[in-house]
């Protein structure tokens, strides 16, 4: 069982919005940022989103995070089918010297 | 463009060794850090190990250490897990990925399938 809490499953109606939270502490998400990976069934992971809310290159716009305390969420509108996937937050550990994933959460377009 | 590509992997016996490979290209390879990431079927994702751009510094998860040893070799843009002692419960796909600033890891590989049994 993660640190990071996320809820297992999450869906929504194509062109909707839909947010994906991540729970942890003050000794994660609390003191370091939080990154977002994409995993496509059947794929590799895919960075998503680091610093809690930056996209990288090729991410479209429809994918937003943001942090607050302990928590982080992942926001997505326009909700389209290729959406479909699993969304892992991570945050750096300290202790661990690598990143610590949460559980992962499965987005399903209805 | 940024590549990172997987091989070495198969079907061990428990207490049997195998030896991950990593290959890179598209990028200068001593900029950024690597990783191992895995998978078990149907879980979720446990970084495994660390290595710095240099070589130098080296991290592992505790459920490896003492087991599984990283290296890489500069010259050839490439990076090594070195399995042994292994378990049943080290069963998954495992990634190789670049990593960035701290925590952020940008290129992923396609993944590699280790079954560990008897």
């Amino acid at each position: 069982q993660s640190v990071l809490t996320q809820p297992p499953s999450a869906s929504g109606t194509p062109g909707q919005r839909v947010t994906i939270s991540c729970s942890g502490s003050s000794s994660n998400i609390g003191s370091n940022t939080v990154n977002w990976y994409q995993q496509v069934p059947g794929t590799a992971p895919k960075f998503l989103m680091y610093s809690n809310n930056k996209r990288p290159s090729g991410v479209p716009d429809r994918f937003s995070g943001s942090k607050s305390g302990t928590s982080a969420t992942l926001a997505i509108t326009g909700l389209q089918s290729e959406d479909e996937a699993v969304y892992y937050c991570a945050v750096w550990d300290d202790s661990l010297h690598g990143p610590m994933f949460g559980g992962g959460t499965r987005l399903t377009v209805l | 463009q940024v590549q990172v590509v997987e091989s070495g992997g198969g079907l061990v016996k428990p207490g049997g060794s195998l030896r991950l490979s990593c290959a890179a290209s598209g990028f200068r390879y001593t900029d950024y850090y690597m990783n191992w990431i895995r998978q078990a079927p149907g879980q979720g994702l446990q970084w495994v190990s660390y290595i710095s751009g240099s070589g130098i510094t080296k991290y592992y998860a505790d459920s490896v250490k003492g087991r599984f040893t990283i290296s890489r070799d500069n010259a050839k843009s490439s990076m090594s897990l070195q399995m042994d002692s292994l378990r049943v419960e080290d069963t998954a796909v495992y990634y190789c990925a670049r990593g960035v600033v701290v925590g952020e890891l940008d290129h992923w590989g396609q993944g590699i399938l280790v079954t560990v049994s008897s």
